[in-house]
C-alpha cells in the first residue's frame, strides 16, 4: 500500500517554463487536493477534486491547472512558472461521501519547486 | 469556513504529557474536529479526529468539550520525535468544499530533553 505518491521530489524551473507535478494514490479515495507551503507558513489549498471528472478552485488557484480523469491520479500543471511559485507542493487524498468528515487525509511527501 | 484558534507555540519536557488546546467557537453541529501534525521537512500527518466523544488512538487522545467549542489534543508522553507543528482543523461531513482541510498557522511544539 503506497499511499500518496508525488513526483518529482525536487524540480528547478526557469521563469516561463511549464511543468506537471504528478500525484497518485492507491486507496480509492474520492477527495484529492493540492496545497502549497511557503517558508514559515501554513498550507494553502490550490485546487481540489471530489471525484473523477470534478475539480474546483481552492484559496490560491491562479497560475495552476488541474484535471482528474481517473480516481487515482490528480496532476497539477504550472502553465508559465513564475518565481512567486517557488514553494513546496503537497498532494493529499481522503474518502468522501456523506461521511466524509469522518475520514482523515493522507498526504504525500511533497515536491520542492524552485523557479529561477 | 469555520475557524480554529491555537496558541502559536508551546514547550514540553520529554516524557511528560502535553495538552494542546484548540478553540472553535463557531463549529457547526456536523463538523468533525481533525488534528494533523507536520514534522520538520515532511508532509502533514493525520493524528486523530472526533465529533462529540473523546477519542483515543495509538498516537494521542482527543478531548472534546461538551459544548464542542473547544478541544484538546493530548500526547501522553512526549518524545523528541513529537516536536512538530500541530494543526487543529474542522472538516465538514459532506462532499464539496466543506470536505476540504483549510490550514491555519497551528501550534509549534518544542520538546526539551
Amino acid at each position: 500500500n503506497a499511499g500518496v505518491t508525488q513526483t518529482p521530489k525536487f524540480q528547478v524551473l526557469k521563469t516561463g517554463q511549464s511543468m506537471t507535478l504528478q500525484c497518485a494514490q492507491d486507496m480509492n479515495h474520492e477527495y484529492m487536493s493540492w496545497y502549497r507551503q511557503d517558508p514559515g507558513m501554513g498550507l494553502r489549498l490550490i485546487h481540489y477534486s471530489v471525484g473523477a471528472g470534478i475539480t474546483d478552485q481552492g484559496e490560491v488557484p491562479n497560475g495552476y491547472n488541474v484535471s482528474r480523469s481517473t480516481t487515482e491520479d490528480f496532476p497539477l500543471r504550472l502553465l508559465s512558472a513564475a518565481p512567486s511559485q517557488t514553494s513546496v507542493y503537497f498532494c493529499a487524498s481522503s474518502y468522501s461521501g456523506l461521511g466524509g468528515g469522518n475520514y482523515g487525509y493522507t498526504f504525500g511527501s511533497g515536491t520542492r519547486l524552485t523557479v529561477v | 469556513d469555520a475557524k480554529t484558534t491555537q496558541p502559536n507555540s508551546m514547550e514540553s519536557n520529554e516524557e511528560e504529557p502535553v495538552h494542546l488546546p484548540c478553540n472553535h467557537s463557531t463549529i457547526s453541529g456536523t463538523d468533525y474536529i481533525h488534528w494533523y501534525r507536520q514534522l520538520p521537512s515532511q508532509g502533514p500527518e493525520y493524528v486523530i479526529h472526533g465529533l462529540t466523544s473523546n477519542v483515543n488512538n495509538r498516537m494521542a487522545s482527543l478531548a472534546i468539550a461538551e459544548d464542542r467549542k473547544s478541544s484538546t489534543l493530548i500526547l501522553h508522553r512526549a518524545t523528541l520525535r513529537d516536536a512538530a507543528v500541530y494543526y487543529c482543523i474542522l472538516r465538514g461531513p459532506y462532499g464539496g468544499s466543506q470536505g476540504n482541510l483549510i490550514f491555519g498557522k497551528g501550534t509549534k511544539l518544542s520538546v526539551k530533553p
